[in-house]
């Protein structure tokens, strides 16, 4: 079975500075992708970042990047220079190879309030 | 990019009616879409894989009966909630696969059931 887990239900961050999130998760399979959402006020879902089970370097989006450790089972969200937009609740989510039904399993999310 | 589109955004209906709502994939095929629903301040659960051509697959504890899903074409899956109640008021969202990394969501549908 796959597993999410986001340990931060909410989070103040200050305008300009990073923040991270964090995400572990547990899956018995090999072969698996690792997704990062925002999801605004407005309920859309909006993909922001991907990191394949197999990828060696971690992914980076713009102002988004993962720290991918696999040894862990951890892929945090770094968000650079925040900006007031980017408040709003963000979930990590996992994908298991085609065996398990391409089913994308979500965390809890965390809550990200920036302050100006 | 590709987009998916749900339609109603939101919609308000009496309990025993029922609902239905439209996810499409506007510029690209979908075999599989995916409904989720998600509660006030909690994360998205999935309720069930809709596959063209051929039946949905629902998670545990989700009533088939409840939830009907037609996925008809390669660019259309359909969510009805039949007979409903108030405790089925909630945000009901989909989404469609372009490949294995590209996953997106419609803009999500506010069940309200008076």
């Amino acid at each position: 079975a796959q597993k999410i887990t986001q340990t931060q239900p909410g989070m103040f961050v200050q305008e300009k500075e990073a923040v991270t999130l964090d995400c572990t998760y547990d899956t018995s399979d090999p072969s698996y992708g690792l997704f990062w959402y925002k999801q605004p006020s407005s309920g859309e879902m909006i993909f922001l970042i991907y990191q394949g089970s197999y990828d060696q370097q971690n992914a980076t989006e713009g102002r988004y990047s993962l720290n991918f450790q696999k040894a862990r089972k951890s892929a945090n969200l770094v968000i650079s220079a925040s900006q007031l937009g980017d408040s709003a609740m963000y979930f990590c989510a996992m994908r298991a190879s085609k065996a398990a039904g391409n089913k994308l399993t979500f965390g809890g999310g965390t809550r990200v309030l920036v302050k100006p | 990019g590709a987009v998916v589109s749900q339609h109603p955004s939101w919609v308000i209906c009496k309990s025993g009616t029922s609902v239905k709502i439209e996810c499409r994939s506007l510029d690209f095929q979908a075999t599989t879409m995916f409904w989720y629903r998600q509660f006030p301040k909690q994360s998205l659960m999935l309720m069930a894989t809709s596959n063209e051509g051929s039946k949905a697959t629902y998670e545990q504890g989700v009533e088939k009966d409840k939830f009907l899903i037609n996925h008809a074409s390669l660019t259309l899956s359909t969510l009805t909630v039949t007979s409903a109640h108030p405790e089925d008021s909630s945000f009901y969202i989909c989404s469609a696969n372009l490949n294995w990394e590209k996953l997106f969501f419609g803009s999500g549908t506010q069940l309200s059931v008076l």
